[in-house]
Formats: C-alpha cells, sequence, structure tokens
C-alpha cells in the first residue's frame, strides 16, 4: 500500500497570503489528522477528519481549516499568513481511530516557509 | 499548559548504552501511550505502545515503563545503536468525539555515537 502523501513537500509564502496544503491517506483510511511541527512548540495537533466531518479541532485561530472530500482525500488552508505559521506541516491517517490501540501514520510533511 | 512533559530534550549516548526518556502527564483522562520515532526529513512513525493496565511492554530492545500512579511513562533503548539517532516523542491518547487523539510531547533528539 501506499503511504500517506503530501503536497507540495515544499513552499514559500509571504505574510498575509493563503495556502492550501494536500493530503493522500493510505486507501481504506477515513481518518486524517493534520499537527503543526515547529521546534519550539514540538508536534501539535490542528483538526481531525472522519468521513468528511471534523471530529476535533486543536488550539489554533480560525485562519487554520480543512476539509475532507469523499475519496478521503483532505485539504488544509491558511489564510492571512504569519510568520509563526512557518513549520512542517503534518497530515496522518488511520484506519480505526475509534480504537485505543489504532495506528497513526504520518506522511513526510509540507514545509512552509513564511517570508 | 503543557499535558505531556517530556525530557531530556537531547541526549548523547555511546553505541551500546541505555538510552532513557521520560515523559509525564497531568490528565488521567489519557488511556493510550504511545512512542513515536522521528528521522530527518521523514514523519513520526509508531515505535511502541502501551495501555494503563500494563506496568511494561518489551518488543525488542525497546521497552515502556509505565507507573499509573505517578502518572510517569518512560522508553528505555537497550545496547543503542547508531541507527537509532532520531527524535523520539512520546504521546498520551484520550478518546474525543469519537476518536483517539495523541497529545505529544517535545521530543527527544537522540544521538547515539559509534
Amino acid at each position: 500500500k501506499a503511504g500517506v502523501t503530501q503536497t507540495p513537500r515544499y513552499l514559500i509564502k509571504t505574510r498575509g497570503q493563503q495556502v492550501t496544503l494536500s493530503c493522500s491517506p493510505i486507501s481504506g483510511h477515513r481518518s486524517v489528522s493534520w499537527y503543526q511541527q515547529t521546534p519550539g512548540q514540538g508536534l501539535q495537533f490542528l483538526f481531525e477528519y472522519f468521513s468528511e466531518t471534523q471530529r476535533n479541532k486543536g488550539n489554533f485561530p480560525g485562519r487554520f481549516s480543512g476539509r475532507q472530500f469523499s475519496n478521503s482525500r483532505s485539504e488544509m488552508n491558511v489564510s492571512t499568513l504569519e510568520l509563526g505559521d512557518s513549520a512542517l506541516y503534518l497530515c496522518a491517517s488511520s484506519p480505526d481511530p475509534g480504537v485505543a490501540g489504532n495506528t497513526i501514520y504520518f506522511g513526510e510533511g509540507s514545509w512552509l516557509t513564511v517570508v | 499548559q503543557q499535558q505531556v512533559k517530556q525530557s531530556p530534550q537531547s541526549l548523547i549516548v555511546q553505541k551500546g548504552g541505555i538510552s532513557i526518556i521520560n515523559c509525564a502527564y497531568e490528565n488521567t483522562a489519557f488511556d493510550y501511550f504511545p512512542w513515536y520515532q522521528q528521522f530527518p526529513g521523514k514523519g513520526p512513525a509508531l515505535l511502541i505502545a502501551i495501555r494503563p493496565d500494563v506496568s511494561e511492554k518489551k518488543e525488542g530492545r525497546f521497552t515502556i515503563s509505565f507507573n499509573k500512579s505517578a502518572k510517569q511513562f518512560s522508553l528505555h533503548i537497550m545496547d543503542s545503536q547508531p541507527g537509532d539517532s532520531a527524535t523520539y516523542f512520546c504521546a498520551a491518547s484520550k478518546r474525543a468525539g469519537g476518536s483517539y487523539i495523541p497529545t505529544f510531547g517535545r521530543g527527544t533528539s537522540l544521538i547515539v555515537h559509534p
């Protein structure tokens, strides 16, 4: 099976712009979650989608949004970019998120630099 | 407020030595504790995990020790190898909105010298 695929891998944006990141989960996985990774804060949960519905949302401002399509592919959007949004954005998918032993599979991430 | 505290931030050990990474949590609603390993340029990958009804779990050279009363858990890497050099994240998960969502520690950068 192919792993979690994220595009683009690297991008540079200017403050005030908006960005859209894409994620293709592992085939058959209906849960997709997004994380922001920075050296200072580590891995922070953004949101989780299951069958096109947002089930959980982390403590991020409304500039961060996401959606999931009927084929389980997901996108996240950050509007009005700030310098502090520079980070590695990781997408993860899982087959059975309601089970404690469920394994979360991460993609390699999208590196966003805001200048 | 940091719900999962991880230490040390960085760790250097010699090949063949024991690497120990510690984590502590506050919320007793957490009931699943995975560890993730991340190599440069890659996403984190599940290494080993434990439920709170077990005090220890071993998989090869990797062992999790869990102390429920102290709300602490640790990862021990025996016979550490240069290939173990990576960043390690502990996590604590609880069910919310129908899904288990992990809260991560800030990570430990492990370097194993040959």
